[in-house]
């Protein structure tokens, strides 16, 4: 069964510092990986996604992460931080066993300071 | 804009009574899904339908029910509300089996007394 672990609940950097929110999944098959962002009182919205192209995705809003086999990871980046990146963030995982199944992280809130 | 829409933004519902949380696309995804957000806990599948005319259960099913006449309609119906089933509901769509990654509405807020 696959799962996906967000390290972190909360993570606070300064408007201009480097954004790194970490995910590791595990995945018995070939996983696809997606990244969403939530602002308040709003829906997710999708911010990047991996289905077994490059391993280095770029998304919207200057975000990218890369899929690592190796170490099971899938984190997100951003090289600086602005203030309206303060949202809460997804990992999910989704794997085709049959059907498809998507589980999705517990979420991390991300605080930007002025 | 295309896109989902959920209908009502946010209701209080008496325990026992029923209630139907409204779910419509407009971008012809075949699979739609409804999940809830608890916090602490992130999205949790409720039900999912990956075409009209079936549906599915998901990791938390019970007290909750669905049908899918159409391409365009999900909706999600509580028998029976009780006060565990106060929680932020999400519909999502996709246009398989969630490869594309999903689509969300703008939620139901949801308060049980």
């Amino acid at each position: 069964a696959q799962s996906v672990t967000q390290l972190g609940s909360h993570v606070s950097v300064s408007e201009g510092a480097l954004v790194l929110l970490r995910c590791n999944y595990s995945s018995s098959v070939p996983p696809y990986l997606f990244w969403y962002v939530q602002y308040p009182n709003q829906g997710l919205q999708l911010l990047l996604k991996y289905t077994s192209a490059a391993t280095l995705v770029k998304g919207i809003n200057g975000f990218e992460a890369e899929f690592k086999k190796s170490e099971t990871s899938f984190h997100l980046t951003k090289p600086s931080a602005h203030m309206s990146d303060a949202a809460e963030y997804f990992c999910a995982v989704s794997v085709r066993t049959g059907g498809f199944k998507t589980i999705f992280g517990a979420g991390t809130r991300l605080f930007v300071k002025a | 804009t295309a896109g989902i829409t959920q209908a009502p933004t946010s209701q209080i519902l008496a325990a026992g009574r029923s209630m139907t949380l409204r779910c419509t696309q407009d971008m012809r995804h075949n699979a739609m899904y409804w999940y809830r957000q608890d916090l602490g806990l992130g999205l949790r599948l409720i039900h999912y339908s990956n075409t009209a005319g079936t549906t599915g259960k998901g990791e938390v099913p019970d007290g909750y029910s669905v049908s899918r006449a159409n391409t365009d309609d999900f909706p999600l119906t509580l028998a029976s509300a009780v006060p565990s089933q106060t929680s932020v509901y999400f519909c999502a769509s996709s246009p398989t089996q969630a490869y594309y990654g999903y689509t969300f509405g703008s939620g139901t807020r949801l308060t049980v007394v």
